[in-house]
């Protein structure tokens, strides 16, 4: 079955450094990649969908220049949280549409605790 | 803009009970409706996906259930087991996934 990796399960940095975390689909082209957060006993918010070879598209309310998308590859989509601080403290996790099944359903990597001190 | 309310918030029934999770979205225009299961600090499972055109799944004990035209759906667990305890998420399909808040359920033996 499809296999989305995501590294690193958890990082700790201080304030005003910046993360990258990256997502990788092992054994099919995702031309289109989510990026999600989730807050301690809240739901999953979509933050962006990323896109292979062109730019993200946000949702309302999530900064662009904060949060960086990079999709140059059909198998590697990264996330940096840049200048980041103890409120981007969150589980991310990313999730991508293989199109060999029509994009359903979406796989999901095993998500990303960011803990900012 | 979707909405998706899942009831209850959380729920606790002793080993064997059958129990039926609830899921509504606002906006009937969906491709598909997921089910996942998430851990705690863990990421998500899928455990069914009903297509639009579907009126319901089934997966061992589990069997979803979609009214697209009222907005709903609903994911039965027969049978319950304490390896069952977790959040359980829905999920509507408009292009993008969006999610509902979930229901933590605690199966004690």
């Amino acid at each position: 079955g499809a296999v989305v990796s995501q590294h690193p399960s958890w990082v700790i940095c201080k304030s005003g450094t910046s993360v990258k975390i990256e997502c990788r689909s092992l054994d099919f082209q995702a031309t289109t990649m989510f990026w999600y957060r989730q807050f301690p006993k809240q739901s999953l918010m979509l933050m962006a969908t990323s896109n292979e070879g062109s730019k993200a598209t946000y949702e309302q309310g999530v900064e662009k220049d904060k949060f960086l998308i990079n999709h140059a590859s059909l198998t590697l989509s990264t996330l940096t949280v840049t200048s980041a601080h103890p409120e981007d403290s969150s589980f991310y996790i990313c999730s991508a549409r293989d199109p060999r099944t029509g994009g359903s359903p979406l796989h999901f990597g095993n998500g990303t605790r960011l803990t900012v001190t | 803009k979707q909405e998706v309310t899942q009831i209850p918030a959380a729920l606790s029934v002793p080993e064997g009970e059958n129990l039926v999770l609830n899921c509504s979205f606002t906006d009937s225009a969906i491709y598909n409706l997921q089910w996942f299961r998430q851990d705690p600090g863990k990421g998500l499972t899928s455990l069914l996906l009903i297509q639009s055109s579907q009126r319901e799944q089934t997966s061992g004990r589990l069997n979803a259930s979609l009214d697209k035209s009222s907005g709903r759906s609903t994911l039965y667990i027969a049978a319950s087991q304490p390896g069952d305890s977790a959040t359980y998420l829905c999920a509507s399909n408009t292009g993008k996934l969006i999610f509902g808040q979930g229901t933590t359920l605690q199966v004690k033996p």
